[in-house]
């Protein structure tokens, strides 16, 4: 069954750090997206990606935040300068279409545990 | 400020009973409603969605009912098994955007 790969599964790292954290969504899906999770939280909208253009982003993702596309198959989020607020679980998602992201047809990855120390 | 929120933070219920899960709304310009499971160390995973317009929906062994007169919805899972333990959350897709948004989750634990 395809599936949403996430690399690395925990990264630890010092405060001010610039950190990459990728992800590989399933082949033929065209929509893309960064959730986190704080410990004990709810899972929270970063961005959403298509057609290699962000589509939405939420208010938590800032100038700090990137994400691309460098190639047909790996999808990044980027945080220029980690502060310690932004230890969280990371989750990609991608789905097929619009559609199927409305109706929560999301395929999610298991995630990156971010620390900053 | 509009949210999705759950009233019950953990259910521990008994091998084969069933289980309900709840979830309050606040925001009318939802169509559509998700349920996720999230396992251990794992991501989220898509249960069931019902949209707007609909009160009931069924799935295998999951029932969805959406009271949209008191902002309500639920999760039925029948004859709960030790591998439904996990946390369930309950998201919704408010008109004009296509990105869920997730409520705060409830750990359904099940004892043998």
């Amino acid at each position: 069954e395809p599936e949403v790969t996430q690399t690395p599964s925990h990264q630890v790292t010092q405060m001010g750090q610039e950190v990459i954290l990728r992800c590989v969504p399933i082949s033929n899906h065209l929509y893309f997206y960064w959730y986190r999770q704080i410990l004990g939280q709810k899972v929270e909208f970063l961005v959403s990606f298509y057609n290699n253009e962000i589509s939405e982003k939420s208010e938590i993702f800032d100038d700090q935040f990137s994400v691309e596309r460098p190639d047909g198959s790996n999808f990044t989020l980027k945080i220029r300068s980690t502060k310690l607020e932004d230890s969280a679980m990371y989750f990609c998602a991608s789905s097929e279409d619009m559609v199927a992201a409305k109706t929560g047809e999301l395929f999610f990855g298991e995630g990156s545990r971010l620390t900053v120390l | 400020g509009e949210s999705v929120g759950l009233h019950l933070p953990t259910l521990s219920v008994q091998e084969g009973d069933n289980s309900i899960i709840n979830c309050a709304y606040s925001n009318s310009a939802s169509d559509y409603f998700i349920w996720y499971k999230q396992e251990s160390g794992k991501g989220p995973q898509f249960i069931i969605d019902i949209r707007s317009n609909m009160d009931k929906r069924q799935g295998q062994r999951v029932t969805v009912l959406l009271n949209k007169t008191v902002k309500h919805l639920s999760l039925q899972i029948a004859a709960t098994q030790p591998g439904d333990s996990a946390v369930y959350f309950c998201a919704e897709s408010a008109g004009g955007s296509y990105i869920p948004t997730f409520g705060r989750g409830t750990s359904l634990i099940v004892h043998p």
